[in-house]
């Protein structure tokens, strides 16, 4: 099993840019999420999904949209991206009742 | 919504002492406390988790306590080894569901040989 895995690892966006990051997991996991990590602020919540086609926000999701048509896939797109979306993305995935499994990440430099 | 705090930002131990990680967390409803470590550079990776009806779980050296009453939960590490060294986060649920997790904002725990 590749587990959780991201793509890309970096990328570098110009100011009003949009991209898609990509995150898939083959654990058959109901459960997947998307957080940001920022220095000193932990890991916060952006979107979350409970399944294929059911999707909903969690602490952070302005400029974020999400969309799950498979349990294996969430993608998570930036449509027009800002300066305070530079970040490191962390997608995770679980069963019901179990630990989260986090992907590699994906830094994000928005310039 | 779930708002949990961490204690201390920083800590520096020698090698084989103790080190304590505190977290206070608001919603009532909380029933699932993770603790995960991340190393320089990698993801995080769960090292221990409780829920609300116990009050202690260990793992080798690796223990968390829970106290409900009082909204706070601890991570303690004994026998510190360099190896431990990294950032530790703690988290809590919110609205009794495992996947939405709200995370406190990390202990940077040096361990000096």
């Amino acid at each position: 099993n590749a587990g959780v895995t991201q793509t890309p690892k970096f990328q570098v966006l110009k100011t009003g840019q949009s991209m898609t990051l990509q995150c898939a997991q083959d654990m058959n996991h109901e459960y997947m999420s998307w957080y940001r990590q920022d220095p000193g602020m932990g890991l916060r919540l952006i979107h979350y999904s409970v399944g294929a086609g059911i999707t909903d926000q969690g602490e952070v999701p302005n400029g974020y949209n999400v969309s799950r048509s498979t349990t294996e896939d969430f993608p998570l797109r930036l449509l027009s991206a800002a300066p305070s979306q530079t970040s490191v993305y962390f997608c995770a995935s679980s069963r019901s009742e179990s630990e989260q499994f986090f992907g590699p990440g994906t830094r994000l430099t928005v310039l | 919504g779930e708002n949990v705090e961490q204690h201390p930002s920083t800590l520096s131990v020698q090698e084989g002492d103790s080190a304590v990680i505190k977290c206070t967390y608001s919603d009532s409803a909380s029933n699932y406390f993770p603790w995960y470590k991340q190393e320089l550079g990698k993801r995080p990776q769960l090292i221990i988790d409780i829920r609300s009806n116990v009050g202690e779980k260990k793992d080798q050296r690796i223990a968390v306590t829970l106290n409900k009453t009082a909204k706070h939960f601890s991570l303690h590490i004994t026998e510190t080894q360099p190896e431990d060294s990294a950032v530790y986060f703690c988290a809590a649920n919110s609205g009794g569901s495992n996947y939405k997790l709200t995370f406190g904002k990390g202990t940077l725990l040096t361990v000096n040989p």
